[in-house]
């Protein structure tokens, strides 16, 4: 599975967009790419993934380039409630399903 | 619906001691994994089980161990516990092998 590089910390202030880059350069045409947050101490949390087309969700959007080697969650409006750890992933739909999680982006989301 | 729950949610061993955590999946799901989660890192993949046959494993020790039963549930056992055992252990499940895989909520252990 292709290896991702996110930013360490972000901060985002509360009722704006948070937009978290995710770059995945060596993707392969096949792998898809996911998003799950972590909020302290809790189980990941599924957001939303993608191959190509960018996807809108209840939670987020992801915004994927069109040579696939990176791409954007956005959260359209941050609430204090989605401050957490969250973790770009690619993986092919192929084999087992080990997720590599990597060390992940954590949004500060501030008043 | 129920999400993915696991037991206990806290457990303290000693080292060289044995433990036993379990895992339920989301109702119609054939597909358990288990990760390792250290303080301050991300979720390490450390088994997955699909039809009660092991699909992957991770780069972990003989120490660790699992199974699938009928039900779909799944136990990882680990014998011999070390220090850095302590962590967070994470089950999630899908409906099959390649699936979306949806988390609960972890059993953190600590190795004194």
């Amino acid at each position: 599975d292709a290896k991702t590089t996110q930013p360490p910390s972000m901060d985002c202030a509360e009722g704006r967009a948070a937009n978290l880059p995710c770059n995945h350069s060596t993707i392969s045409g096949n792998e898809y790419v996911y998003w799950y947050r972590q909020i302290h101490s809790q189980g990941p949390q599924y957001i939303i993934h993608g191959l190509k087309n960018n996807e809108t969700n209840e939670m987020a959007s992801l915004i994927i380039t069109e040579d696939r080697k990176s791409s954007t969650l956005i959260l359209p409006h941050a609430t204090l409630r989605d401050t957490a750890v969250y973790y770009c992933i690619v993986r092919a739909p192929m084999g087992f399903n080990k997720f590599y999680f990597g060390s992940g982006t954590k949004l500060n989301v501030k008043p | 619906d129920a999400g993915v729950t696991q037991s206990p949610t806290h457990l303290i061993k000693t080292r060289g001691q044995h433990v036993t955590l379990r895992c339920s999946p989301i109702s119609g799901h054939k597909s358990v994994s288990w990760y390792q989660q250290v303080l301050g890192q991300g979720p390490q993949f450390i088994f997955q089980y699909y039809e009660k046959e092991e699909r992957g494993r991770g780069n972990f020790p003989d120490r660790f161990s699992a199974r699938q039963f009928p039900n779909y549930s799944s136990e990882l056992n680990v014998n011999a516990l070390l220090l850095g055992d302590s962590a967070l252990y994470l089950c999630a499940s899908s409906l099959d092998s390649q699936e979306t895989q949806y988390f609960g909520p972890g059993t953190r252990l600590l190795v004194l």
